[in-house]
């Protein structure tokens, strides 16, 4: 089954860190381009972060440079995402999703993160 | 960054009308579109790309139009499972940016 799980979500106080993991199964990790994108409470959607299949091409939203690193192991077929100085704004849930012909056409479920004292 | 702006921001129809959903690109992004569908608690489902292509297993009465600045998505005779938040995104430039979404609402 073609699936993408995230987790590592969680409640992190301001200035913190937290790390979001996404496995994938059912196809050929290493193929895919993936990106994070994220959704706050009741907002729309922001594309945070992407890699492409070699991890030679990466790109951050300017909202999220220098704070976040968005890397990936075709070994283990994950995708992952490390978070530093956490800012309330950075709540949000967080998506993992393949690239298919430039387009994120597969999604996970979602992992929700909460930055709050 | 190109901004795009989705209109209406609200669509009240009832099942079996034609829904028509705009969205306008702040800059030029080519064919560089597609559209989003998402319901309440669920991720995001890719509809259309390339402003016209119908992603795998999509149903007919979905499809896009445009090219440039102005893009459509229309729904020819609404479904009750159709109802829901549509968003349009470009991929023509880094960042990759989406319209700020649209409900379609039942009537």
């Amino acid at each position: 089954e073609v699936q993408l799980v995230e987790s590592g979500g969680g409640l992190v106080q301001p200035g913190g860190s937290l790390g979001l993991s996404c496995a994938v199964t059912g196809f050929t990790f290493s193929s895919f381009s993936m990106s994070w994108v994220r959704q706050a409470p009741g907002k729309g959607l922001e594309c945070v972060a992407y890699i492409n299949g070699g991890s030679i091409t990466i790109y951050y939203a300017d909202s999220v440079k220098g704070r976040f690193t968005i890397s990936r192991d075709n070994a283990k077929n994950s995708l992952y995402l490390q978070m530093n100085s956490l800012r309330d704004e950075d709540t949000a849930v967080y998506y993992c999703a393949r690239h298919r012909a430039g387009w994120p056409d597969l999604w996970g479920q979602g992992t929700l993160v909460t930055v709050s004292s | 960054e190109i901004v795009l702006t989705q209109s209406p921001a609200t669509l009240s129809l009832s099942p079996g009308e034609r829904a028509t959903l705009s969205c306008r690109a702040s800059q030029s992004v080519s064919s560089y579109l597609a559209w989003f569908q998402q319901k309440p608690g669920q991720a995001p489902r890719l509809l259309i790309y390339d402003a016209s292509n119908r992603a795998t297993g999509i149903p007919a009465r979905f499809s896009g139009s445009g090219s440039g600045t102005d893009f459509t998505l229309t729904i020819s005779s609404l479904e009750p499972e159709d109802f829901a938040v549509y968003y349009c995104q470009q991929r023509s430039n880094w960042p990759r940016t989406f319209g700020q979404g649209a409900k379609l609402e039942i009537k």
